[in-house]
């Protein structure tokens, strides 16, 4: 069965550093792969989104993730985090064909110290 | 232009009641989408309407569940009978076309509370 998972439930840096959240799948076939950003009490943002081509996408906030077919793998990362970047990120895996739901991993919670 | 719009933003009840939440869509988009957040949990996939075509209810937890979708546009999810464990934060979310490789814009949620 399809699955995501983000191995880290929580994640402190301090503002400034370098991030990288991760993510694996568990797909037979070529992944449709998003990052989704929630802030406490808000709906889900799209952060980014890979479909083919490029495996190095790029989002908004200065966001981008890597694609490794190899490693089933779609890491998030930004290079300076601001501490607006606090929330919980969900890497989700969407399915070919005309099925249309998403399977989201349980989600990192980001802590940004000053 | 307007967002996916979600009602009510918080709802309290009492054990044993039925509750209905309502999801607006974005105009225009055909697919709709419910999931449950559950403290911990990420997202659970409860049902999704693609135009007019029958639902998927495969994510549907019990049949006290049930949820639909009026003129193509308006959904209602109902809860009946509901229980504690039903406490959660319900998402809705919508797409232009209901298919895997697009992004859905998710509503900010109705926190379900059952005391």
């Amino acid at each position: 069965a399809q699955s995501v998972t983000q191995p880290d439930i929580h994640i402190t840096v301090s503002e400034g550093a370098s991030l990288e959240l991760r993510c694996n799948y568990s797909y037979g076939a070529t992944p449709y792969l998003f990052w989704y950003v929630q802030s406490p009490g808000q709906g889900l943002q799209l952060l980014l989104k890979y479909f083919s081509g490029d495996t190095l996408v790029q989002g908004i906030k200065g966001f981008e993730a890597e694609f490794k077919r190899s490693q089933s793998s779609f890491n998030l990362r930004k290079p300076s985090v601001h501490w607006s970047d606090a929330a919980e990120y969900f890497c989700a895996v969407g399915y070919g064909g005309s099925q249309g739901n998403l399977i989201f991993g349980k989600g990192t919670k980001l802590s940004v110290k000053p | 232009g307007a967002g996916v719009s979600q009602s009510p933003s918080n709802k309290v009840t009492e054990k044993g009641k039925d509750v209905e939440l309502r999801c607006d869509p974005i105009s225009g988009h055909t697919a709709l989408y419910w999931y449950r957040q559950s403290l911990g949990q990420g997202l659970e996939f409860l049902i999704y309407f693609q135009g007019n075509s029958a639902p998927d209810k495969s994510g549907l937890p019990s049949d006290r569940f049930s949820a639909e979708r009026t003129g193509g546009s308006v959904s209602t999810l109902t809860i009946q009978r509901t229980q504690q464990e039903d406490s959660a934060v319900y998402l809705c979310a919508s797409s232009p076309r209901g298919v895997g490789s697009q992004p859905q814009h998710f509503g900010d949620g109705t926190r379900l509370s059952i005391l």
